[in-house]
């Protein structure tokens, strides 16, 4: 059975940072395009990130570009997003996603149970 | 900026009826040399992760009951639910994957009996 299961998420101060990780099973997570989308309490959904499945090229909202960084463990077939100087507006449950195949050109089939990160003094 | 515009914000209907959503995009999403519309619709319940329903405006996805429909091309899209039942209670959301890097989801509308 395929799955994902974010953990690293919790209670940061301002300025902080945090490293959320991503645990794929029943799949080669470098194989597919994957992504991490936030949502805010009560909010909608916000693409953060995403790694391409066919060239590895990373990609990133303006809202987040220069303080957050996504990669990936081939041998741990485990996706991480890195956030740097976290503030107040980025707290959010923050999800993990597999796309559909391996290009970005498409849709997010699989999505984690998410984790809570909360940026507060 | 592709802009996603759902409507309406919210909606109540009636157990059996129809459930019909709309989802406007501030440009085509239909790539002339598939015929492709970058399309997908998602059904997030009440404290869990979205749940892919339709991609390519109008494929579903696996295992989704067929009372889930999406049509539209271009800009205009719709997503129909022919016969409500109570576990479709949740929020719905479009998203365009046509211009990456910057998916783009709609603001959601949140579905009721």
């Amino acid at each position: 059975e395929v799955h994902l299961l974010e953990s690293g998420g919790g209670l940061v101060q301002p300025g902080g940072s945090l490293r959320l990780s991503c645990a794929a099973s029943g799949f080669t997570s470098s194989s597919y395009t994957m992504s991490w989308v936030r949502q805010a309490p009560g909010k909608g959904l916000e693409w953060v990130s995403s790694i391409s499945g066919t060239n590895n090229a990373t990609y990133y909202a303006d809202s987040v570009k220069g303080r957050l960084t996504i990669s990936r463990d081939h041998s741990k077939n485990t996706l991480y997003l890195q956030l740097n100087t976290l503030r107040a507006d980025d707290t959010a449950v923050y999800y993990c996603a597999k796309g559909r195949l391996s290009s970005p050109y498409d849709a997010f089939a699989l999505w984690g149970q998410g984790t809570l990160v909360t940026v507060s003094s | 900026d592709v802009v996603m515009t759902q409507s309406p914000d919210s909606l109540a209907v009636s157990l059996g009826e129809r459930a019909t959503i709309n989802c406007k995009s501030s440009q085509s999403l239909l790539y002339n040399s598939n015929n492709k519309n970058y399309l997908a619709w998602y059904q997030q319940k009440p404290g869990q992760p979205p749940k892919l329903l339709i991609y390519w405006a109008s494929t579903r996805g696996s295992g989704v009951p067929d009372r889930f429909s999406g049509s539209g091309s271009e800009t205009d899209f719709t997503l129909t639910i022919s016969s409500l039942q109570a576990e479709d209670v949740a929020v719905y959301y479009c998203q365009q994957y046509y211009t990456i890097p910057l998916y783009t989801f709609g603001q959601g509308t949140k579905l009721e009996i």
